[in-house]
């Protein structure tokens, strides 16, 4: 089965503090994807990243870096000198086999100006 | 432009009144998918369709129905509503590979009275 779990349900951080959400991921599947889903107050669900199971390079994109390691299962999110427009939920995804998402509960990350 | 459109994006309705969210997307996407969001669950697939007249269900299918008639559309059915389906509904399609990251509508808010 699998299965995505988020344990920081809300992270509150003050205005240009560094920022890490953890995913770890479970599934018997060699292949699979890993994606982070943005949901900022407007409510819309916006891609931010893939990765797959077999490239554990780790990549950055502009103030956002994510840190792949299949040893510990997990998918961590960092956002470096965080902003008030980084406010919002931020999900986890894995998908295997047919496309299907799974998606882990959400961590609420509020920026404080 | 590329989207997935999504009516009526909120609905107040009262319980056993039967309606249907539409769901369109523009991007000749061969899977299409319903989610369900809720506080401290994250997204959960209701249904999903890999192709026209192909459907399955997902992880929380009771009390739902879908189609998939027409490549483009999946309405999303709600024969008999009840206030344990009360929630954000999302609407989503990709190309159907387990890599390709998903598109996603922009939410259709239900409340059942």
């Amino acid at each position: 089965a699998q299965k995505v779990t988020q344990a920081q349900t809300e992270i509150s951080v003050v205005e240009k503090e560094d920022v890490t959400l953890d995913c770890v991921y479970e599934t018997r599947d060699t292949t699979y994807y890993l994606f982070w889903y943005k949901q900022p107050p407007s409510g819309e669900l916006v891609f931010l990243i893939r990765r797959n199971s077999f490239d554990e390079q780790n990549e950055i994109s502009g103030r956002y870096s994510w840190n792949f390691q299949k040893s510990t299962s997990s998918f961590n999110f960092t956002i470096t000198a965080s902003q008030v427009v980084d406010s919002a939920v931020y999900f986890c995804a894995l998908s295997t086999g047919a496309n299907n998402l799974f998606f882990g509960t959400g961590t609420r990350l509020t920026v404080i100006p | 432009e590329a989207q997935v459109t999504q009516n009526p994006r909120y609905l107040i309705t009262v319980t056993g009144k039967k309606l249907t969210v539409t769901c369109s997307q523009n991007m000749n996407h061969e899977y299409m998918s319903w989610y369900r969001q809720d506080p401290g669950l994250g997204l959960r697939q209701i249904y999903y369709s890999m192709n026209v007249e192909v459907t399955d269900k997902g992880d929380v299918p009771e009390g739902y129905k879908v189609s998939r008639k027409e490549k483009r559309n999946f309405p999303l059915i709600l024969e008999s509503p009840s206030p344990n389906q009360t929630s954000l509904y999302f609407c989503a399609s990709s190309t159907g590979l387990s890599h390709q990251p998903q598109h996603f509508g922009d939410g259709t808010r239900l409340s059942i009275l």
